[in-house]
């Protein structure tokens, strides 16, 4: 059975304070690794598909990186419009298994 | 706009109470699933079309049905709500998976 575990589950920042995000996973035939961005009231929101190890995607200041067993976000400088819930999936076949999400927030 | 439109967006049912989520894509994506979301526990799959014509069950199908009307339309029914369907489910549609998913706004559904 595949599955996906984030850690942490809460993450809080002050503005400009640099972190990073863990995706751990495990998953036959892994098809694709998939970040979204989930804010309060709304559905999940496209950030990025991952798939082979090395690979790295980047867009402002998130950048997503992936390995055999797992991938980061990495948020470089957050400023408060960061703040959200930060959902890793992984896809095997049609379906995505997705982790429990980790909420950051950044403080002004 | 394009993308993912599910109604109703809140709905107060009571136990033994039956409705269907309604979905709709206009992005002319082949598979769509419906997902719940509960705290603590990330978004479970409850079932999914690949293609029109064809449904299969997720992780947590108990207690519900779908419906492929078309290409566009996928519906949720709750035959008979129990208060453990308490959630926010949502919708979502994919073609090429490259860009992954695009998820509707959700229901919020709570049973009493």
């Amino acid at each position: 059975e595949d599955q996906v575990t984030q850690s942490p589950e809460a993450l809080r920042l002050q503005e400009g304070e640099s972190s990073s995000l863990n995706c751990s996973y495990t998953v036959s035939g892994l098809r694709g690794l998939f970040w979204y961005r989930q804010d309060p009231g709304k559905g999940p929101e496209f950030l990025f598909t991952l798939y082979s190890a090395g690979e790295e995607k980047e867009k402002e200041r998130l950048k997503a990186t992936l390995t055999k067993k797992e991938s980061f976000l990495h948020i470089t400088a957050p400023k408060p419009e960061d703040s959200a819930t930060y959902l890793c999936a992984v896809q095997a076949g049609y379906k995505l298994s997705f982790g429990a999400g980790t909420t950051v927030t950044v403080r002004a | 706009n394009a993308g993912v439109t599910q109604t109703p967006k809140f709905q107060v049912l009571k136990t033994g109470q039956s409705m269907t989520l309604q979905c709709a894509q206009d992005m002319n994506h082949n598979s769509m699933y419906w997902y719940r979301q509960d705290p603590g526990m990330g978004l479970r799959l409850i079932y999914y079309s690949a293609s029109e014509g064809t449904t299969d069950k997720g992780e947590v199908p108990n207690g519900y049905n779908v419906s492929r009307l078309n290409k566009r339309e996928f519906s949720l029914r709750l035959e008979s709500a129990a208060p453990s369907q308490t959630s926010v489910y949502f919708c979502a549609s994919s073609g090429d998976t490259v860009y992954g998913y695009t998820f509707g706004s959700g229901t919020r559904l709570t049973v009493v």
